[in-house]
């Protein structure tokens, strides 16, 4: 099973500032293989970004992803307050499918 | 549209059973596979097995064999039973869809509650 690590585990910070969120896998993965999801608390996970950088419909643009290999980033350019909720990539390999742990973005 | 419906309360030892009625699609496109995904308290998300309209299955290797994910084209359902549950199967559990040309699930329902206890 392929292990993915978030970090930070929280982050606090204001409205207007920007957040960066990393995960990172225990092998190398295929970018495609790469998702970001955000969570607010009693909804389900809503996808944001697939394919390590695209863009799921209707997801604003401040949204966006990057990385390779085994270190992916979550970059959200100009935090709103509907941002702040928990964040987790999910990668495929080896048929199955794995999330990480979360970052809580929390307002500062 | 995926709703999950079920039991909300299972006794341990026993099985969850779960359906996933889906609606504004059909879970027999070949665009699709269709799959489960748990949150357990306070914690992240798991994923339980994934199945596709010509019934091919996939499961986490995890889960021991307690897992099947089946689909009933004809009622346009996806099902979930987990056997053998004991309390630390707690949680909510989701119903979702994931395109076949990406690894990811672009949609999901609303989530079943669903608590082991005697």
């Amino acid at each position: 099973e392929i292990l993915l690590t978030q970090s930070p585990v929280s982050l606090s910070l204001s409205p207007g500032e920007r957040a960066t969120l990393s995960c990172r896998t225990s092998e190398t993965i295929g970018n495609g293989y790469l998702a970001w999801y955000q969570q607010k608390p009693g909804q389900a996970p809503r996808l944001l970004i697939y394919g390590a950088s695209s863009r799921a419909a209707d997801i604003p643009d401040r949204f966006s992803g990057s990385g390779s290999g085994t270190d992916f980033t979550l970059t959200i350019s100009r935090l709103e307050t509907e941002d702040f909720a928990i964040y987790y990539c999910q990668c495929y390999g080896r048929s199955t499918y794995t999330f990480g742990q979360g970052t809580k973005l929390e307002i500062k | 549209q995926l709703k999950e419906s079920g039991p909300g309360l299972v006794r341990p030892s026993e099985t969850l059973s779960l359906t996933c009625s889906v609606s504004g699609d059909s879970i027999s496109s070949i665009h699709h596979y269709w799959g489960w995904v748990r949150q357990l308290p306070g914690k992240g998300l798991q994923w339980l097995g994934t199945s596709y309209f010509n019934r091919n299955t996939y499961y986490n290797p995890s889960l021991s064999g307690r897992v099947t994910v089946s689909v009933d084209t004809s009622m346009n359902q996806l099902s979930l039973s987990l056997s053998s549950v004991t309390a630390a199967d707690t949680g909510v559990y989701y119903c979702a869809r994931r395109r076949n040309s990406a690894y990811d699930f672009d949609y999901w329902g609303q989530g079943a509650l669903v608590t082991v206890s005697s």
